[in-house]
């Protein structure tokens, strides 16, 4: 199947710092990308739809100056994690929408990121 | 609005015997739901779908699963567990057709297979 990367894996700021994460589609376009949320022994939580060239849609209760979304091209999305706090300690995964081939969500490996 | 509820959080099965992994679902519109696995650090992988066609359906590694609406449950089996079948597996629903709509996922369900 299709393969989506993140970047980092890991990552380990201190408060108040800004945090990017990458997500990139490897062999097929995405015009459609999700970011999730996971909390310990909890469910992955939608945080936002992304779509190429155009605005992110966030979900309710996802503060969209405190997680900036930008998708710029067909195969990258990143998060942007603004003013970090220890509550913003999560994993983060993202999803890109490959329309070709039963229009399918293909995920990335997760990003585990903690704020000290 | 919809929810899903996955029975067990840890699961633990011998190679070779049965696997079952449950599932049930709350929707206020016909359901579309979703099967996937995640190994140990990489991403979700779909392992089978239902979108309203056959109610058993049969995915990727030997899994299958039948949507039940009278029981409101979309379970998970396979017959005969192997070691490579241990990871974690979510369950999802979602109101649209194919995988690309919002999807809302279940807590997960830590598959382990003992020798």
């Amino acid at each position: 199947g299709a393969v989506v990367s993140q970047h980092p894996s890991r990552v380990i700021c201190k408060s108040g710092t800004s945090v990017k994460i990458e997500c990139r589609s490897l062999d097929f376009q995405a015009t459609t990308m999700f970011w999730y949320r996971q909390f310990p022994k909890k469910s992955l939580m939608l945080m936002a739809t992304s779509n190429e060239g155009s605005k992110a849609t966030y979900e309710q209760g996802v503060e969209k100056d405190k997680f900036l979304i930008n998708h710029a091209s067909l195969t990258l999305s990143t998060l942007t994690v603004t003013s970090a706090h220890p509550e913003d300690s999560s994993f983060y995964i993202c999803s890109a929408r490959d329309q070709g081939v039963g229009d399918t969500q293909y995920f990335g490996p997760g990003t585990r990121l903690t704020v000290l | 609005a919809q929810s899903v509820t996955q029975l067990g959080s840890h699961v633990s099965v011998s190679e070779g015997a049965l696997v079952l992994l449950r599932c049930n679902y709350s929707s206020s519109v016909p359901p579309y739901l979703f099967w996937y696995v995640q190994y140990p650090n990489q991403g979700l992988q779909l392992l089978l779908k239902y979108t309203s066609a056959a109610t058993l359906v049969k995915g990727i590694n030997g899994f299958e699963a039948e949507f039940k609406k009278s029981e409101t449950s979309f379970h998970l089996t396979k017959p005969s567990a192997h070691m490579r079948d241990a990871a974690e597996y979510f369950c999802a629903v979602s109101p649209n057709t194919g995988t690309a709509s919002k999807l809302t996922f279940g807590t997960g369900t830590r598959l382990q297979v003992t020798l």
